[in-house]
């Protein structure tokens, strides 16, 4: 089945760019019914979406961060990345990857989010 | 953006119990609605997607309803493995996947 493991530093300077990978094993980024995305969860409060990537490069992003965040897929590695600029104090968090999977459920298509990774912890600080 | 909410934010039931977690959107989602649990330091893990499908492998005392705007995760018989915290998610709407703020769930 379908695993997920996230990659990076788990200290990153305020100002500076954070950067995460997930990889992926026990099937391929470029399932055609896989959205890539990517969730975080600072201490102690609740998740919060931060976008997707398809296979094809095509972006989907959460308008609170979406002038500081860059999502790529690599399918010769079968990865997808992350990428927040600027970051602050408020950043820091638990990231994870997850897969939305589109399925077809009584003749409609639904997303949800079915295989995560374990998460990373990053903080932000100098 | 479409805002959900969840009530109430936490509860403690006894084994055996009945447990009601209502999510609400701030406009129609149709059925277009998922819940997570998530143990402390522990992934979120998919119970119910497109608001009553159960996930495979997940136990049968975990169901959902709802459409529209109104929605709720049913625990029909509470056990201690249950103690956790659950959130809904929006998927109608993107680029913004909401999720809601959460419900502790303790088991007395």
């Amino acid at each position: 089945q379908v695993q997920l493991q996230e990659s990076g530093p788990g200290l990153v300077k305020p100002s500076e760019t954070l950067s995460l990978t997930c990889t992926v094993s026990g099937g391929s980024v470029s399932s055609g019914s896989s959205y890539w995305s990517w969730i975080r969860q600072p201490p102690g409060k609740g998740v919060e979406w931060i976008g997707y990537i398809y296979y094809s490069g095509s972006t989907s992003y959460n308008p609170s961060l979406k002038s500081r965040v860059t999502m790529s897929v690599d399918t010769s590695k079968n990865q997808f990345s992350l990428k927040l600029s600027s970051v602050t104090a408020a950043d820091t968090a638990v990231y994870y990857c997850a897969r939305a999977y589109k399925a077809l459920v009584k003749n409609y298509y639904y997303y949800y989010m079915d295989v995560w990774g374990k998460g990373t912890t990053v903080t932000v600080s100098s | 953006d479409i805002q959900m909410t969840q009530s109430p934010s936490s509860l403690s039931a006894s084994v055996g119990d009945r447990v009601t977690i209502t999510c609400r959107a701030s406009q129609s989602i149709s059925s277009h609605l998922n819940w997570y649990q998530q143990k402390p330091g522990k992934a979120p893990n998919l119970l119910i997607y497109a608001a009553s499908s159960l996930q495979s492998g997940v136990p049968s005392r975990f169901s959902g309803s709802g459409s529209g705007t109104d929605f709720t995760l049913t625990i029909s018989s509470l056990q201690p493995e249950d103690s956790a915290t659950y959130y809904c998610q929006q998927t109608y709407s993107t680029p913004l996947f909401t999720f809601g703020p959460g419900t502790r769930v303790d088991v007395k």
